[in-house]
């Protein structure tokens, strides 16, 4: 699997964009990239998952540059809702053993 | 559609003490994946079934845990004597059959909370 790192923390206010970029430089060719979120007191949920380029959903964007060697999830006018852990995981469908690592704590303020 | 649902959410128990946790899974998902977090650790697998049988156990710490997916539907964890490192968060997941090449999505419940005192 391949290893991920992105930042411990970050802080936002309501209405702003929120970007979590995770570093994943040893990606192999057949992986995706796959983020999770959790809020407190609950089990992760999936929330975006690309290969390369640009996916969006109702949720969140993630961009991912020709090199795949980094990925950005995009939160777009955070609320205090999305007061969560954000998990960036990388692997291939014979991955079945999720990796989470600390993720990244984003704490939305008003 | 109802999703993957833990039993009991909170549990409180001493050591030495039988604790059994219970997941239903996803109706379909063949795939049910057990993990768990204790205190300021990481999120870490445990085992994995795939309809009755067990694929990989190699995440369980140690033999006082057993799982077990009688009928490919529900699963239990027995922690049989707990200890006070047993204390933690327990999560189940499942997820549907294997893709030919993007992951899968999992599913997770909300955990089940173990105090071992």
């Amino acid at each position: 699997l391949a290893k991920t790192t992105q930042p411990i923390s970050m802080d936002s206010y309501e209405g702003q964009e929120v970007n979590i970029t995770c570093s994943h430089n040893n990606i192999a060719t057949n992986d995706y990239i796959t983020w999770y979120q959790q809020f407190p007191s609950q089990g992760p949920r999936f929330i975006i998952q690309g290969y390369k380029t640009k996916v969006t959903n109702e949720v969140a964007s993630l961009f991912i540059p020709a090199d795949r060697k980094s990925s950005t999830l995009s939160l777009p006018r955070v609320s205090l809702s999305d007061t969560a852990v954000y998990y960036c995981l990388v692997g291939d469908n014979d991955d079945y053993k999720l990796s989470f690592g600390a993720g990244t704590t984003v704490t939305v303020r008003a | 559609e109802a999703g993957v649902t833990q039993f009991p959410s909170h549990s409180v128990i001493e050591k030495g003490q039988t604790v059994t946790l219970r997941c239903d899974p996803i109706s379909g998902h063949d795939n049910l994946y057990w993990y768990r977090r204790v205190m300021g650790k990481e999120i870490k697998f445990l085992l994995h079934f795939v309809k009755e049988s067990k694929q990989d156990e190699s995440g369980m710490p140690n033999n006082r845990f057993l799982a077990e997916r009688t009928g490919g539907t529900y699963s239990t964890l027995k922690v049989q004597p707990a200890e006070l490192e047993d204390s933690g968060v327990y999560f189940c997941a499942s997820s549907q059959e294997r893709r030919r090449t993007r992951p899968t999505e999992a599913f997770f419940g909300q955990g089940t909370r173990l105090t071992v005192v």
